[in-house]
């Protein structure tokens, strides 16, 4: 596609359900990244894919939160027993090269909330 | 800990003017990005400096790089209602790991 793609946009999940969130990146992007934005506040990485690499999960807050990205293409974001502290926008990015240098894309994120 | 901090946190301006936004940083970059984001959804990518540039244009956008001092900062000239939005610059590390991003910038112009 023309932009990367964040379905859904906007979820409500009861305390204590999984869910799933999906992110489509451009087209040949090879760098992927997932960040959470809590409402009024700044970007906080939480995992980064790079080609074949092995990602980089250091931002993952804790063990309830799990990514994968499947054939170097969609990325999906699954949290785990969801808590009231997880509601936030995700946000989802990919760029042509590691360092970015083209820019990253965001999609227009997915609003979680959980009630 | 957090690479980049905006400052300042808020900003009003009238329309017409120019709004300048500063960008601190801690460790050795490739380069710096600044993004706007509007309603709290999806950045959009505003400019990149490389870290062996110090000045850069785009538009009504002047981006400034000192490696120097580790900062950055935007200057949005001649300002307009539509340029009201959260700013944030972003800064992607020598070693090309992830992408941290600032607090942001909120930036109010009024009509």
């Amino acid at each position: 596609g023309a932009g990367v793609s964040q379905s859904p946009s906007n979820k409500v999940t009861e305390k204590g359900k999984d869910v799933e969130l999906r992110c489509d990146p451009i087209s040949g992007h090879t760098a992927l990244y997932w960040y959470r934005q809590s409402l009024g506040q700044g970007l906080e990485f939480l995992i980064y894919f790079q080609g074949n690499s092995a990602p980089d999960k250091s931002g993952l807050p804790s063990d309830r939160f799990s990514a994968e990205r499947t054939g170097g293409s969609v990325s999906t974001l699954t949290i785990q027993r969801t808590q009231q502290e997880d509601s936030a926008v995700y946000l989802c990015a990919s760029s042509l090269s590691q360092g970015g240098v083209g820019g990253y894309t965001f999609g227009s994120g997915t609003r979680l909330t959980v009630v | 800990s957090q690479q980049g901090e905006e400052d300042p946190q808020a900003l009003s301006i009238q329309e017409g003017e120019n709004a300048t936004m500063n960008c601190s940083y801690k460790t050795s970059i490739n380069n710096l990005q600044w993004y706007r984001q509007n309603s709290g959804r999806g950045l959009v990518h505003l400019i990149l400096i490389r870290s062996n540039e110090r000045e850069k244009h785009s538009g009504r956008l002047r981006v400034t790089l000192d490696t120097s001092k580790k900062s950055s900062s935007l200057l949005i000239t001649a300002s307009r209602a539509a340029d009201t939005a959260s700013y944030f610059c972003a800064t992607v590390a020598t070693s090309y790991d992830k992408v941290i991003f600032g607090p942001g910038t909120s930036l109010s112009v009024i009509p």
